[in-house]
Parts: C-alpha cells; sequence; structure tokens
C-alpha cells in the first residue's frame, strides 16, 4: 500500500508564497494526490488533485491562489498571496488496494 | 452537503451507530461513500467506504466491529459500531468519493460527529 509523507509544520508570512510537499513511496511513484483543507473547527475540503505529471484540476470554488505541481515523488500544494484565513491543517491523500490513504497533515502557521 | 450525527459517549466495548444525511445534489445512489475519522490531537483516518456499486471496505483497525450501510431511498449513510474501544475515540466524518475515474478521492465532506469512549 502507498505511504504518503508530510513535514508536520510549515509558516509562511502573510502575502507570500508557501509550498507544501508530500512525498508518495517510491513504489507508487506514478500516484495522483488529492490536497484536502482542515479549518479549526470544520470539516475538511477538497482543494485540488495533482498527477505525477503535475497537472492538477482544483474543486469548484477553490481560488486561484491554489495550485499543484509534482517532481518524482513529491506532489505539492502551492498557495500563492498567503491570506490569514488559510492558517490549516492540510493532508494530501490517495488510494490502495480497498482502501485511502492520508498523509500525517502538515500545520500551516500565516505569520 | 452532509451532515453527521449519532456521536456521543460510549463506555468501551459498547456500542453506537452513526447517521450521514446527504443533502443538495442528485444521484446519491451513484457516489461512493465513505467515513473517515480524526483522533484528538492526530490526522486523519480512513475508516470505511460503501461503494455505489454494493460493495463495502474497512481499514484493519475496524473491520470485524465495525459495519458500514447505506439506504440511497433516504440519501443517507450508516456506520454502525461494536465493541469499542478508547483508541476509538474521534471526530467522524463523513465524506462523498468524487464521481467517476476520480472516485480514489473525496470531493465533499461533512463537519463530522465526536464519539468518545471512555470508562
Amino acid at each position: 500500500q502507498p505511504v504518503l509523507t508530510q513535514s508536520p509544520s510549515a509558516s509562511a508570512s502573510l502575502g507570500a508564497s508557501v509550498k507544501l510537499t508530500c512525498t508518495v513511496s517510491s513504489g507508487h511513484r506514478n500516484y495522483a494526490v488529492a490536497w484536502h483543507q482542515h479549518l479549526p473547527e470544520k470539516g475538511p475540503r477538497y482543494l485540488l488533485q495533482v498527477k505525477s505529471d503535475g497537472s492538477h484540476r482544483k474543486g469548484d470554488g477553490i481560488p486561484d491562489r491554489f495550485s499543484a505541481s509534482s517532481s518524482g515523488t513529491e506532489r505539492y500544494l502551492i498557495i500563492s498571496n498567503v491570506q490569514s484565513e488559510d492558517e490549516a491543517d492540510y493532508y494530501c491523500q490517495t488510494w490502495g488496494t480497498d482502501i485511502r490513504v492520508f498523509g500525517g497533515g502538515t500545520k500551516l502557521t500565516v505569520l | 452537503q452532509l451532515v453527521e450525527s449519532g456521536g456521543g459517549l460510549v463506555h468501551p466495548g459498547g456500542s453506537l451507530r452513526l447517521s450521514c444525511a446527504a443533502s443538495g445534489f442528485h444521484f446519491f445512489s451513484t457516489f461512493d461513500m465513505h467515513w473517515v475519522r480524526q483522533p484528538i490531537a492526530k490526522g486523519l483516518e480512513w475508516v470505511s467506504a460503501f461503494g455505489a456499486a454494493g460493495d463495502s471496505y474497512y481499514s484493519a483497525s475496524v473491520k470485524g466491529r465495525f459495519t458500514i450501510s447505506r439506504d440511497d431511498a433516504a440519501n443517507s449513510l450508516y456506520l454502525h459500531m461494536n465493541d469499542l474501544r478508547v483508541g476509538d475515540t474521534g471526530i467522524y466524518f463523513c465524506s462523498r468519493g468524487a464521481p467517476g475515474p476520480d472516485n480514489w478521492h473525496f470531493d465533499l465532506w461533512g463537519r463530522g460527529t465526536l464519539v468518545t469512549v471512555s470508562s
């Protein structure tokens, strides 16, 4: 089954850009991942999916500030012009045989 | 939207049934539906799925104790939890699989319901 690895924390200044990383296990380097945002006291929200070739597709209503790319086993979520409301936990997610898999999540702090 | 209910406090070894009511979209029966949980101060963990084709799947940690079901006429998903353990404590989210070939990821989430297993 695939394993997704994320750094536990990241920070970005207001108005800056930040790139969050999700590393896919080497045996699953062609897997796409989805990124989900989880705000405190709310349900998660689907942001976008990104394939191994870097192509990505956003969910409905997701601001243009959110984009994605890929390199090897790494899948990135890129947030441009970071806003205070972007302070949240971010999870990458993929699939395995009869299961779904999450990364451990990255807590983004906006400075 | 997806709205979960049925959470609460239960003793170890006890049972609970969670419900998820879907609204605002058509053709509920054509979507895979999932339960995902978040233990307190931890990350998201996939629990179970009920596919549009009628198949069901479970994580290793709940297999044999939890049963997922759905009532398409009522646009509802359920999770029957038996032999609950302290480690099952957390917020349980209902989520929808994306349509078609993208059904490997979730595209709609509920706000969750809290399950607390404690003596």
